[in-house]
């Protein structure tokens, strides 16, 4: 089973900042099969980014997903009010598939 | 509009068990592989199970394995988690959602509370 690790655990900003998040495999993952999603509280989570770096439809082009191998990255560019949530990165390239323990975004 | 919806969530005594449905709208069910997914309170996601869109190809994470059972009635549009053997650490809510791995899709979904 590949373990994913998120970093950090909490990340403390201010709206308009630069959101920087890594998602860490425990071993590859196979063709860059890394989703991010968003979850507020009580909310159901929202599908952001797939394939490590492709947008879902409707999801704002201030997000973008990057990485390949066991490293991937989830940028925010300028952070807007609706983006202070918990992220999850997932792993989708091994069964059984796997997400991580979440990045909480909150606001400084 | 494109929606799941699932049902039959509710407490239940450690062995005991529940079944779960999950019926979707807004789109063609039988052209979707599709999945469930938990969270446990305050926990994060776990993915349970997903299922083939014919229902001809289902797998689980081995902590439910023998325990839970995959279905789908493409007719009715609805998936099913039948759960048995349940354990206290089967607390969750439960998610369908659209996709066999990635969810771009997801209910609203259903309590299960396994206490005695």
């Amino acid at each position: 089973e590949i373990v994913l690790t998120q970093s950090p655990g909490t990340l403390s900003l201010s709206p308009g900042e630069r959101a920087t998040l890594t998602c860490r495999a425990s071993q590859t993952v196979s063709s860059d099969y890394v989703a991010w999603y968003q979850q507020k509280p009580g909310r159901v989570p929202r599908l952001l980014i797939y394939g490590a770096s492709s947008r879902d439809t409707g999801i704002p082009d201030r997000f973008s997903g990057s990485g390949s191998g066991t490293d991937f990255t989830l940028t925010i560019s300028r952070l807007e009010p609706e983006d202070f949530a918990v992220y999850y990165c997932e792993q989708y390239g091994s069964s059984p598939f796997t997400f991580g323990p979440g990045t909480k975004v909150d606001i400084k | 509009e494109v929606q799941l919806a699932e049902s039959g969530g509710g407490l239940v005594q450690p062995g005991g068990s529940l079944r779960l449905s999950c019926t979707a709208s807004g789109f063609t069910f039988s052209n979707y592989w599709m999945m469930w997914v938990r969270q446990a309170p305050g926990k994060g996601l776990e993915w349970v199970a997903n299922i083939k869109e014919d229902g001809s190809e289902k797998y689980y994470v081995d902590s439910v394995k023998g325990r839970f059972t995959i279905s789908r009635d493409n007719a009715k549009r609805s998936l099913d988690l039948q759960m048995n053997s349940l354990r206290a650490d089967d607390t969750a809510v439960y998610y369908c959602a659209r996709g066999g791995s990635v969810g771009d899709i997801w209910g609203q979904g259903a309590t299960v509370t396994v206490s005695s």
